[in-house]
């Protein structure tokens, strides 16, 4: 079955830029979705389709997927911004979603 | 607005059956599928499932044929995830979720909504 490999941490300072990758076989022939999720909360959709933003999401929030890996970029980075980062994939093989073990973004 | 509201906490013992609910208001139940995503503490995401509400067809992860079922009930707008078989390694928290872009097969997008999750335990 497909696999997303994430980084299992991040730190960053606040004002600096957070990079998060997600690799995968031939990643960037998929569509890469990412989800920003806070303790005790559901997932929130940051980024679909590779580089599309919900119309609510910061501008700060960026993705990229012209090869492996797949990238979120969170510029300008903000104590709000930390939380678990997932990204997902619908696996065309077995028609089902994958998601990546999900990375830590930590403030420092 | 669109919201997905799910059941209340659930307790079960070893091999029983758990069935979660998830209410849809804010827009037309039949026009987006829900997928099913739960997370064991302290882990990651992992996707179970979608139906589509108006035709009732399925898909469901490998890992779970056999014991997951998703029905739904039009008229009150709600959709069911039941699992069978329960062991300790099914407690976790329950989400429903809504593909964006209507369909699931339609991966172009990501789930826009989500429910406000359902912990179930399963503990003798």
């Amino acid at each position: 079955s497909y696999v997303l490999t994430q980084p299992p941490s991040v730190s960053v300072a606040p004002g600096q830029t957070a990079r998060i990758t997600c690799g995968g076989d031939n990643i960037g022939s998929k569509s890469v979705h990412w989800y920003q999720q806070k303790p005790g909360q559901a997932p929130v959709l940051v980024v679909y389709d590779d580089s599309d933003r919900p119309s609510e999401i910061p501008e700060r929030f960026s993705g990229s997927n012209s090869g492996s890996p797949a990238t979120l970029t969170i510029s300008r980075v903000e104590a709000g911004d930390e939380a678990d980062y997932y990204c997902q994939v619908w696996d065309s093989s077995s028609d089902h979603y994958v998601f990546g073990a999900g990375t830590k973004v930590t403030v420092l | 607005q669109v919201q997905l509201v799910q059941s209340g906490a659930e307790v079960k013992k070893p091999g029983a059956s758990v069935k979660v609910s998830c209410k849809a208001s804010g827009y037309t139940f039949t026009s987006f599928d829900i997928n099913w995503v739960r997370q064991a503490t302290g882990q990651g995401l992992e996707w179970m499932g979608w139906m589509d509400p108006n035709s009732g067809n399925i898909g469901y992860e490998q890992k779970f044929q056999g014991r997951v079922t998703m029905t739904r009930d039009t008229s009150i707008s709600t959709a069911y995830m039941e699992l069978s078989s329960l062991t300790s390694e099914d407690t976790a928290v329950y989400y429903c979720a809504r593909p964006q872009g209507g369909k699931t097969v339609n991966y172009y997008y990501g789930m826009d909504f989500w429910g406000q999750g359902t912990t179930v335990t399963v503990s003798s």
